[in-house]
């Protein structure tokens, strides 16, 4: 199986801040890599797939970038409703495989 | 509008049985890849099963030969079937909507919790 590591594994951060979040996989995954946002209690809401696409209606402040075993989610000018746990996944070959989260709090 | 809305969970005693319902609107589930994905309190997220639009099916490992993932066209509602129910399976599931007939989503569902307990 395809390990994914993202680090940080919590942030604290202050509104308006930019921020990156990385994942890793333990092997090439070329660009079959998403990106979820998830606030408590809540279904995971979809980012980015492909590494960098953006799904319809997502802001153009996340952004994501990669290829092979490293990528990363950047958040730009941070807002109260951005603080969230957000996980990466990779979808290349089965079993699809989530990072185990990185928690955005607030400074 | 794309909906996705869970229904099914509860408590269920250790080696029971639950089937879990995810009744779609605004597409065509059989014209689309449908995956089920996990969350066990607390934790991270766990795929658990997809359904190809040809009805090919798949699943993760800690659930093959006790989960069964199908669909009704007539209902255009997707179902997980679990059996042989462990505290480990004890989880909010989610079904979702797959991106392009890829292995990744764009529409997620509310969630239902399966409670696995004596």
């Amino acid at each position: 199986d395809i390990q994914m590591t993202q680090s940080p594994s919590s942030l604290s951060a202050s509104v308006g801040d930019t921020v990156t979040v990385t994942c890793r996989a333990s092997q090439g995954i070329s660009i079959y890599l998403a990106w979820f946002q998830q606030k408590p209690g809540k279904a995971p809401k979809s980012l980015i797939y492909a590494a960098s696409s953006l799904h319809s209606g997502v802001p153009s402040k996340f952004s994501g970038s990669g290829s092979g075993t490293d990528f990363t989610l950047t958040i730009s000018s941070l807002q109260p409703e951005d603080f969230a746990t957000y996980y990466c996944q990779q979808y290349v070959n089965y079993p699809v495989t989530f990072g185990q989260g990185t928690r955005l709090e607030i400074k | 509008e794309v909906q996705l809305v869970e229904s099914g969970g509860g408590l269920v005693q250790p080696g029971g049985s639950l089937r879990l319902s995810c009744a779609a609107s605004g597409f065509t589930v059989s014209n689309n890849y449908m995956s089920w994905v996990r969350q066990a309190p607390g934790k991270g997220l766990e795929w658990v099963s997809i359904i190809y639009s040809s009805g090919e099916t798949h699943y993760g490992d800690s659930v093959k030969g006790r989960f069964t993932i199908s669909r009704d066209s007539s209902k255009n509602t997707l179902y997980l079937q679990m059996t042989s129910l462990r505290a480990e399976d004890t989880a909010v599931y989610y079904c979702a909507r797959d991106v392009m007939e890829t292995n990744t989503y764009d529409y997620w569902g509310q969630g239902t919790l399966v409670t696995v307990s004596s």
